[in-house]
């Protein structure tokens, strides 16, 4: 089992350009989470799925979109970077109820 | 919304000694405490979690506890080793049990 993967591992954008990253799971989980972390700021929930075809959104939204068409994949768009959206991002999976979440390895992106 | 507070944001600590981080939570209805260790470039890893009905939860040489009455759960690390150098998260479940608020994590050397 791959677990969380995460693509790209890394990415530089121009401001104004847009991407999406990906995130897949093969553990079956309903549920499904993007996060931004930056220094001192911890990990910061953007939106996050509780099923297929199901988003919310969580602390720090903004400029951001998701996309959950198929249970194992999870997406992140970001329809116009800016410089305040360099970060570290992590996708995580969890079953439901008090379980703990799988990460990904993280996608640095840097927009310039 | 939950809210998650943890201190220190640095700790340092002479290998062989104690380490504990604190963490407090603002919505009483939450019911599950993961901790979450963060080697540097590394994803975040699960290293204890707690849930409402239990005080305390052992596994080795690290502990959590939990006073759901002030709303406070505490990690703590005996004989420190230098491999326990990480960033370490808290954070609380949502009442409505769909999502996780991490507080802003504690860098421990």
């Amino acid at each position: 089992n791959a677990g969380v993967t995460q693509t790209p591992k890394f990415r530089v954008l121009k401001t104004g350009q847009s991407m999406t990253l990906l995130c897949a799971q093969d553990m079956n989980h309903e549920y499904m989470y993007w996060y931004r972390q930056d220094p001192g700021m911890g990990l910061r929930l953007i939106h996050y799925s509780v099923g297929e075809g199901t988003t919310a959104k969580g602390e720090v939204p903004d400029g951001y979109n998701v996309s959950r068409l198929k249970k194992q994949n999870f997406l992140l768009g970001l329809e116009s970077a800016a410089p305040s959206q360099t970060s570290v991002y992590f996708c995580a999976s969890t079953p439901p109820g008090s379980q703990p979440q799988h990460f990904g390895d993280g996608t640095r992106l840097s927009i310039l | 919304g939950e809210n998650v507070e943890q201190h220190p944001s640095t700790l340092s600590v002479q290998e062989g000694d104690s380490a504990v981080i604190k963490c407090t939570y603002s919505d009483s209805a939450s019911n599950y405490f993961p901790w979450y260790k963060q080697e540097l470039g590394k994803r975040p890893q699960l290293i204890i979690d707690i849930r409402s009905n239990v005080g305390e939860k052992k596994d080795q040489r690290i502990a959590v506890t939990l006073n759901k009455t002030a709303k406070h759960f505490s990690l703590h690390i005996t004989e420190t080793q230098p491999e326990d150098s990480a960033v370490y998260f808290c954070a609380a479940i949502t009442p409505a049990g769909t999502a996780l608020i991490f507080g802003k994590g504690t860098t421990l050397s």
